[in-house]
């Protein structure tokens, strides 16, 4: 069984440049989830999908962050414009049961 | 509420020894604990979980402890070996909430020779 893939793998951008990270979940998977893991922290949940609907986006900065899941299946997630806080891990996990399936990341950092 | 908070933040255990993180919880209406264990680099890979109906869990050298009552969980790695050495995230989720895992802050293991 393939897993969730993740790209790009790394990212170098300047401050205010605008950027987007593709998601491909194990396939039959419906739940899909963006998480954000800061250096030395455990990962925040940024946004979650069942199919193409969002269940959860509380902590999403709508001002900057956007998602979205076409057809149920990939998802992107982009950012506009970044700030240096935006530096972190950006993983991708997907859930057919509950039990969630993590890709290996894109290490996005803001110079 | 929605809070997991893990301890210790880094641990140092020689090889053959027990590692034991722990983690606790405010959410009485989580029902769902797993555990993860991350390498540098990679993403999160499920080691372990738990749900509330049974107070221990136990796969190889890995094993939960819950404790519904003290709202706490821990994990504790038997006879640990230097490849064990990673990150390890407790984490928790619930009902109604589709499943969103809340996630503690981690715990560096190192496990030396």
């Amino acid at each position: 069984e393939a897993g969730v893939a993740q790209s790009p793998r790394y990212k170098i951008i300047e401050k205010r440049q605008s950027v987007a990270f593709w998601c491909n979940p194990i396939s039959g998977h419906a739940t899909l989830y963006w998480y954000q893991q800061i250096l030395g922290q455990g990962p925040k949940l940024l946004i979650q999908f069942q199919n193409n609907g969002v269940v959860d986006d509380s902590q999403l900065p709508k001002d900057r962050f956007s998602a979205e899941r076409l057809k149920g299946v990939d998802s992107t997630l982009k950012i506009q414009p970044a700030k240096l806080e935006d530096s972190a891990v950006y993983l991708c996990a997907s859930s057919l049961t509950g039990e969630a399936f993590f890709g290996q990341g894109t290490r996005l950092t803001v110079v | 509420q929605q809070q997991v908070k893990q301890s210790p933040q880094s641990l140092i255990v020689q090889k053959g020894g027990i590692s034991i993180i722990n983690c606790a919880y405010e959410n009485t209406a989580f029902d769902y604990f797993p555990w993860y264990q991350q390498f540098p680099g990679k993403g999160p890979a499920l080691l372990i979980a738990i749900r509330p109906d049974v107070s221990e869990k136990k796969e190889g050298r890995f094993t939960i402890s819950f404790n519904k009552s003290a709202k706490q969980f821990s994990l504790h790695i038997m006879d640990s070996q230097p490849g064990d050495s990673a990150t390890y995230f407790c984490a928790a989720s619930g009902p109604g909430g589709y499943n969103k895992l809340i996630f503690g802050a981690g715990t560096r293991l190192a496990v030396h020779p």
